[in-house]
């Protein structure tokens, strides 16, 4: 079975320069989740998808970052300008909550994208 | 804020001997998760223990749940070298609809010396 997929895996931009990432779930997963993880932290939620509705975007900065997941598979996330604090590895996880489910399912990380905001 | 946070935040042993990580939380959760992360890669998830639970195996794995101390705790037991990496705990502090707060603790960081 094939896993979590990102791209692109290192990128380097200089600030208010934009970037996007992009997440190719595994197959049949219904929940999909975008995190930033800063060096020597836990990652951070930003965004959590079921199918292509959003459930929790409630720590996503909403004045430069978007995120979308356009017929509830792959999904994209936008930074838009960038800043110094936003060099991090952005990781995409996904996971088969059903459409009800309130708990926290096993998630499947992909390997991240390293972004460095010079 | 993190709802997590991992004790030791470093730790460091001899192969073979037993590695114990503690995860304390600040609100109610439905369940908590434990995962692994290599350096420059992905997590990996090891272990689920559901609120209602208080003691879970998994291999060399063995983790507690204390829901009236708020606290978790990660046993690896006869450790490797490959156990070297970060640990994280991962709760879910419970929402409504489909929606459950997802709050990762800080981590963890085990070197295993040969």
């Amino acid at each position: 079975e094939a896993g979590v997929a990102q791209s692109p895996r290192y990128k380097i931009i200089e600030k208010r320069q934009s970037v996007a990432f992009w997440c190719n779930p595994i197959s049949g997963h219904a929940t999909l989740y975008w995190y930033q993880q800063i060096l020597g932290q836990g990652p951070k939620l930003l965004i959590q998808f079921q199918n292509n509705g959003v459930v929790d975007d409630s720590q996503l900065p909403k004045d430069r970052f978007s995120a979308e997941r356009l017929k509830g598979v792959d999904s994209t996330l936008k930074i838009q300008p960038a800043k110094l604090e936003d060099s991090a590895v952005y990781l995409c996880a996904s996971s088969t909550i059903p459409g009800t489910a309130v708990t926290l399912d096993t998630q499947y990380f992909g390997p991240g994208t390293r972004l460095t905001v010079l | 804020s993190q709802q997590g946070e991992e004790d030791p935040q470093a730790l460091s042993i001899q192969e073979g001997e037993n590695a114990t990580m503690n995860c304390s939380y600040k609100t109610s959760i439905n369940n908590l998760q434990w995962y692994r992360q290599n350096s420059g890669r992905g997590l990996v998830h090891l272990i689920l223990i559901r609120s209602n639970e208080r003691e879970k195996h998994s291999g060399r794995l063995r983790v507690t749940l204390d829901t009236s101390k708020k606290s978790s705790s990660l046993l690896i037991t006869a450790s490797r070298a490959a156990d070297t990496a970060s640990y994280f705990c991962a709760t879910d502090a419970g929402g409504y609809s489909s929606a459950s707060k997802i709050i990762f603790g800080s981590g963890t960081r085990l070197s295993i010396r040969p």
